[in-house]
């Protein structure tokens, strides 16, 4: 399958943790998005990466940071969860930096209890 | 701001009626526009952008800058277009999210 790949498929987890979601871009996609999609906020967009680099913020938290690594792979790391981080989180990737057509990825469901 | 909204949250029709998913956008500059599906337990898939002016599964969306809207339509819904729709918006300058809007469920009844 040479489209986005994110693991794990579902994550639980207890309040306080950590945790470490993984997404794989298509081939030869340079930008990563990531989306946080819960049923009382909808799917909103969090961060995005273009060829290692951070290129924009949208509403994420203090405790989640993300980065994409030279493989263009990327980690969205989640600490001091809170019961309200439980949602499904889409990574997405684009061809370039500029706006263009995103594909998503299958999602990850995070559950914290 | 900028905002997309859809003010369904479902839409039920019969098998071979016509569909109109309502999309409005709030935005003041120069948007691109998308339709996303996402079918039961699939990912998110692109159905239009509107500066492709494709047709798709028989859908079509025209972008109507004097209401700010962006409406899907299909002339003769089938059962297998039943799935979440979300409109998006992408603004045409630096900055490179996509806004979403909240998702119409489609139901095609038989």
């Amino acid at each position: 399958d040479s489209g986005v790949t994110q693991t794990p498929k579902h994550l639980i987890t207890a309040t306080g943790q950590r945790v470490t979601l993984r997404c794989s871009p298509r081939s030869g996609d340079l930008s990563v998005y990531w989306y946080q999609q819960s049923l009382d906020q909808g799917l909103q967009f969090l961060i995005q990466y273009y060829n290692g680099e951070e290129r924009a913020k949208g509403n994420i938290l203090e405790r989640f940071s993300a980065q994409q690594f030279p493989d263009l792979h990327s980690e969205l790391n989640l600490s001091s969860l809170e019961l309200g981080d439980s949602a499904l989180y889409f990574c997405a990737s684009s061809p370039s930096g500029v706006p263009d057509t995103q594909y998503f990825g299958p999602g990850t469901r995070l559950t914290v209890l | 701001a900028q905002r997309v909204t859809q003010p369904e949250k479902l839409l039920s029709v019969f098998k071979g009626a016509p569909v109109e998913l309502k999309c409005n956008y709030s935005y003041s500059g120069s948007p691109e526009l998308f339709w996303y599906v996402q079918y039961s337990r699939q990912r998110l898939q692109l159905l239009l952008r509107h500066i492709s002016r494709e047709s798709i599964k028989g859908f079509t969306a025209d972008l109507n800058k004097g209401e700010t809207s962006f409406h899907l339509k299909k002339p003769f819904a089938q059962e297998e277009d039943s799935a979440m729709y979300y409109c998006a918006l992408n603004r045409m300058d630096s900055s490179y999210k996509l806004i979403f809007g909240s998702g119409t469920r489609l139901l095609v009844r038989p």
